[in-house]
């Protein structure tokens, strides 16, 4: 079965620094999509980052890449500049070409300080 | 179009009461997914459709909940017999379901159920 682990359940970085959040998944699969989602409290759910397995480049998009690791099955996400409006919670999210439907880890709440 | 929206907010029920949600997809996508997601964990697949057809259900969707989606627009999530175990956000999402995005998912604001 595939699995999708986030195992720092909190993470704090000073405003303007860098921080990174992990994520492990467990797959079988060769053709598959893993994202990141922002959630901030009370609020929905905001897509950050998508990679496509098939892609060896990292993803980036302004402040927030990755570092995808096929081999490995790791897929961390780097925010860079921190600013308070990052402080969220953030999923991990995986699916296969075909099934659609996301496979989330527990999440990371992230703290930004002033 | 401003995106994924859903109805109520909120929602507080008695325990054996039946509720039903309602999700309006963004308009030219035509998946649309069902989640449950509890406090500290992430979502639960529910169940996902393609236009009106109901592809996939999880085995969280007991009997008790029924999801429709008429003429491939919005979908209602039915909860009949109400149980406090049932209490949690619920979120629908969508999808383009062609194209190199079409697995990017767009989330609702959620309906968070309160079951007392």
């Amino acid at each position: 079965a595939q699995t999708v682990t986030q195992s720092q359940p909190e993470m704090s970085v000073q405003e303007a620094e860098t921080v990174t959040l992990s994520c492990t998944y467990d797959t079988s699969e060769s053709d598959y999509y893993l994202f990141w989602y922002k959630q901030p409290p009370s609020r929905q759910m905001i897509l950050v980052i998508r990679q496509e397995a098939y892609k060896q480049q990292n993803a980036t998009e302004n402040r927030f890449s990755v570092n995808f690791q096929k081999a490995a099955k790791s897929f961390s996400l780097k925010i860079s500049d921190s600013q308070l409006g990052d402080a969220a919670m953030y999923f991990c999210a995986y699916t296969t070409s075909g099934t659609y439907k996301y496979i989330f880890g527990t999440g990371t709440r992230l703290k930004v300080l002033a | 179009d401003t995106g994924v929206s859903q109805d109520p907010r909120h929602k507080i029920t008695k325990r054996g009461q039946n509720v039903t949600f309602r999700c309006d997809p963004i308009s030219e996508h035509n998946r649309l997914y069902w989640y449950r997601q509890t406090l500290g964990q992430g979502p639960e697949f529910l169940t996902y459709f393609q236009n009106e057809a109901q592809l996939e259900k999880s085995r969280l969707l007991s009997d008790r909940f029924s999801a429709e989606r008429p003429k491939g627009s919005f979908s209602t999530l039915e909860i009949q017999r109400t149980e406090q175990g049932d209490s949690a956000m619920y979120l629908c999402a969508s999808s383009l379901g062609r194209g190199k995005i079409s697995y990017e998912q767009y989330f609702g604001p959620g309906t968070r159920l309160t079951v007392t």
